[in-house]
């Protein structure tokens, strides 16, 4: 079965900083991969999506995330974070053949400050 | 644009009294899910309908029901809600076979008096 783990369940850095959002991932399979934004009260909106094209994949917002095998990792980064970044983000993994059912991490919440 | 959409987005019941979410998709995807979330957790899976095939996870209470009368629609149905149901309700769609990239609804908020 694969898992998900995001490391740091609440991170906060000043306005124009860079941001960077933890994922690791267990897979005996190569995974689909995928960060998700959640805004107060809202559904969830997909960032970007690794899905075994290139390693490094660009998203919505400026949001990038690198897939790295080795690590097992997918970390998220933003280089200039703003005030309207703050949100609960969650990373996800899918494993075909399951009816694409997603595993989530636990969220990290990012708190964007003047 | 073709989207996830929920009604209400915000609901109030009393304790006992059985209520209906709704969820519809313009997307055409073949997957429709129910998520439950609480405050400050990941959304966990309810159940979801692949087509026509309803498929319960195994921690689901019997308490929470679905009908997925046509492709577009999908009903979510708390038969005696508690307290503890309270919590934000997430509809999301994907295509299989595919990547697993859901789409969601915008939620709606549930309360329980």
């Amino acid at each position: 079965a694969q898992s998900v783990t995001q490391l740091g369940s609440h991170v906060s850095v000043s306005e124009g900083a860079l941001v960077l959002l933890r994922c690791n991932y267990s897979s005996s399979v190569p995974p689909y991969l995928f960060w998700y934004v959640q805004y107060p009260n809202q559904g969830l909106q997909l960032l970007l999506k690794y899905t075994s094209a290139a390693t490094l994949v660009k998203g919505i917002n400026d949001f990038e995330a690198e897939f790295k095998k080795s690590e097992t990792s997918f970390h998220l980064t933003k280089p200039s974070a703003h005030m309207s970044d703050a949100a609960e983000y969650f990373c996800a993994v899918s494993v075909t053949g399951t009816a694409s059912k997603l595993t989530f991490g636990t969220g990290t919440r990012l708190q964007v400050t003047l | 644009d073709a989207m996830v959409i929920q009604n209400p987005r915000y609901q109030v019941t009393q304790f006992g009294k059985p209520v209906t979410l709704s969820c519809s998709q313009t997307l055409n995807h073949n997957v429709m899910y129910w998520y439950q979330q609480k405050s400050s957790q990941a959304p966990k899976l309810l159940f979801h309908y692949y087509d026509k095939d309803f498929n319960n996870e195994a921690d689901t209470p019997d308490n929470f029901q679905s009908r997925r009368p046509n492709t577009s629609f999908c009903f979510l149905d708390i038969r005696s809600p508690g307290l503890g149901d309270a919590a934000m309700y997430l509809c999301a769609t994907s295509r299989d076979p595919g990547t697993g990239e859901q789409y969601f609804g915008a939620g709606t908020r549930l309360s329980v008096l």
